[in-house]
């Protein structure tokens, strides 16, 4: 069974750091897109941004909202993806979900919640 | 940055009403669209991806057309597990934008 599974969310203060992990299972990671997206409390979906199949390099894509701060790369070995999040905001405050990017948005994690708050 | 609008915002139907949700994107996007539907609380699931091809798994009731900047989700005979909010999206370049959202709720 294709699957995505996030973990790494939590409380972190403004300013601070965070790294999300997304592990996949019943598929390679390398072989797709993949993009995070989020949901803040009460609101709709935003995307963050997307890192390329093998074949494209891995090159990513990100946000206005996020560039510069966040920071998507891959562990081939470990079948994961991961988001480092920097310079966190209360505004980055969302539930973030890890997306295979095949056929628009096709499998998507349980998500993991990420708070920023003093 | 390609912008998306969705009509209406919010709707209220009964079991078996045909429902009908458009999403219009600011510029031409092909059929670069994708629709998805979120139940409160829940993961969003796709529906329909390249404007009108349905994702595996997905009832038939639920349709799609549109290209260029207007698209529209059709659910034919509403069940009571459609009762949802249901956002189109862009991927016809970066960033990729959803729409707002039509939330359907029971009349």
């Amino acid at each position: 069974e294709v699957q995505l599974e996030e973990s790494g969310g939590g409380l972190v203060q403004p300013g601070g750091s965070l790294r999300l992990s997304c592990a996949a299972s019943g598929f390679t990671l390398s072989d797709h897109y993949m993009d995070w997206i989020r949901q803040a409390p009460g609101k709709g979906l935003e995307w963050v941004g997307r890192t390329r199949n093998k074949v494209h390099s891995y090159s990513t894509e990100y946000a206005a909202s996020v560039n510069g701060r966040f920071t998507i790369s891959r562990d081939g070995s470990k079948n994961s993806m991961y988001l480092q999040m920097t310079s966190l905001k209360m505004e980055d405050t969302a539930v973030y979900y890890c997306v295979r990017g095949r056929n628009g948005l096709d499998v998507w994690g349980h998500g993991t919640t990420v708070t920023v708050s003093s | 940055d390609i912008q998306m609008t969705q009509s209406p915002s919010s709707l209220s139907a009964s079991v078996g009403d045909r429902v009908t949700i458009t999403c219009r994107a600011s510029q031409g996007i092909s059929n670069q669209l994708a629709w998805y539907q979120q139940k409160p609380g829940k993961v969003p699931k796709s529906l329909i991806y390249d404007a009108s091809s349905v994702q595996s798994g997905v009832p038939s009731r639920f349709s799609a057309s549109g290209s260029g900047t207007d698209f529209t989700l059709t659910i034919s005979s509403l069940q009571p597990e459609d009762f949802a909010t249901y956002y189109c999206q862009h991927y016809y370049n970066h960033p990729f934008i959803f729409g707002p959202g039509t939330t359907v709720d029971l009349k």
